[in-house]
Order: C-alpha cells, then sequence, then structure tokens
C-alpha cells in the first residue's frame, strides 16, 4: 500500500527562524514529490513538485530536497513569517504518466510566533 | 482570472438526506477530482474524472456519485447522508497528469447530524 508519512505533526517556532519538515513515503512506482501548503479554511496551494532526477527545488524562502533511494523529502522554511503558519503536506505522485494517483501525507502543522 | 469555486462552503443536512456540493473550474482542464479531509489523514480520493462523460471511482467512494455532463463542473452527490461523510471535501483540478500541478477549491465543510 502506498503511505506517506510526515513528522513532526506540529511545531511552534519564532517568526524569522529555520525549520525543516521531513516526508517518507513508501509509493511504487514514483513518479513525483510535491509539498503543497494549507492555510486554515483554505485548499492546498502547490510549492514545489520534483521529479525522480531532481534532488532540489526552492520557491522564495521554501526549499524541498528530495533523495529517491531512500524516500525521503524534507521542507525548509528560511526566516520564517507569521504567514507561514499553516499546514504543509507532502503528496507523492505514483503510476503511470495516464494513470496515476496522488498519495497524501497527513501535514505538519506549523505555528509561527512573533 | 480562472478560478475553481465550490459551493456551498458550509452545509448542516440530516441523515439519509441525499446533498450535492457544486464544483465548478473556469481553467478548462480536463481532469477534475473530488477528495474528503479528516483530521488526521491526509486527502482521500472519492471520485475523479479524465473529461466530460468520464468518471472513475477512488478509494473512498462508497456511498457518493459524480457526472461530468461539460468540462466546466463535477458535482458530488451523496446519496443518503451519514454521519461518516461529516468531513471537508476538496475539488481540484488539472491540465493533464503526471507532472501536471493541481489547483484546490477552497473546501466545502459537511456535516451529517
Amino acid at each position: 500500500k502506498n503511505q506517506v508519512e510526515q513528522s513532526p505533526q506540529s511545531l511552534i517556532i519564532l517568526e524569522g527562524k529555520n525549520c525543516t519538515l521531513q516526508c517518507n513515503y513508501t509509493v511504487s512506482p514514483f513518479s513525483n514529490l510535491r509539498w503543497y501548503k494549507q492555510d486554515t479554511g483554505r485548499g492546498p496551494v502547490s510549492l514545489t513538485i520534483m521529479t525522480f532526477s531532481e534532488n532540489t527545488k526552492s520557491n522564495g524562502r521554501y526549499t524541498a530536497t528530495l533523495d529517491a533511494d531512500t524516500k525521503q523529502s524534507s521542507l525548509h522554511i528560511t526566516a520564517s513569517q507569521l504567514s507561514d503558519s499553516a499546514s504543509y503536506i507532502c503528496v507523492v505522485s505514483a503510476g503511470l504518466a495516464d494513470d496515476y494517483k496522488l498519495s497524501f501525507g497527513a501535514g505538519t502543522t506549523v505555528t509561527v510566533r512573533a | 482570472d480562472a478560478e475553481i469555486t465550490q459551493s456551498p462552503r458550509h452545509k448542516i443536512t440530516e441523515t439519509g438526506r441525499q446533498v450535492t456540493l457544486a464544483c465548478h473550474q473556469t481553467w478548462n482542464h480536463n481532469n477534475m477530482f473530488w477528495y474528503r479531509q479528516d483530521l488526521g489523514h491526509g486527502l482521500r480520493l472519492i471520485h475523479y474524472s479524465y473529461g466530460v462523460h468520464d468518471t472513475n471511482k477512488g478509494e473512498v467512494s462508497d456511498g457518493y456519485s459524480v457526472s461530468r455532463s461539460n468540462t466546466e463542473d463535477l458535482p458530488l452527490t451523496l446519496e443518503s447522508a451519514a454521519s461518516s461523510q461529516t468531513s471537508v471535501y476538496f475539488c481540484a483540478s488539472s491540465e493533464g497528469t503526471s507532472n501536471y500541478g493541481y489547483t484546490f477549491g477552497s473546501g466545502t465543510r459537511l456535516t451529517v447530524v
């Protein structure tokens, strides 16, 4: 069964500090890995998408890494801002080009405090 | 600007009633999806469609149905609402498969009492 595990479940950081979120997956055949940000009461918004051949991708202060050998990914938030308070969801796409499915992690809730 | 909208944002219904949640996108995307999100769980796929008149069951499709009569809309129907269907429902669309990003709606919070 395809699974995506995220850690920690939640964390609290001070404004301006950095943090790293983890994602481990058992998904086959692997197609790509995505990180989404979900604000309270809103739908998820895409931050990054990485294919098998990519091991890092940035979007502003967000940097995602992918180690396809160990099936691990991380999302690093640099110089956190209050607006970074949200749930961050790791999503892995499995399957063939015309018939693929997304497996969602349960998310890491990040709270940034002033 | 193109968008994907869900309605209603909040809905309270009684057990056994039929309920339909609307999803409308103006991206002209062929692919549309319905997910439910429950506390402590990742989003789970209910139904999806790859084009007009195409519908497919996802991993948690029991008690739900969809129809796709045009590109823009994919309504989700709960045939006979149950308390286990209390959840937040998200509609999404994408341009293509595999490496294309998904655009999500803002969700519908459904409570079945």
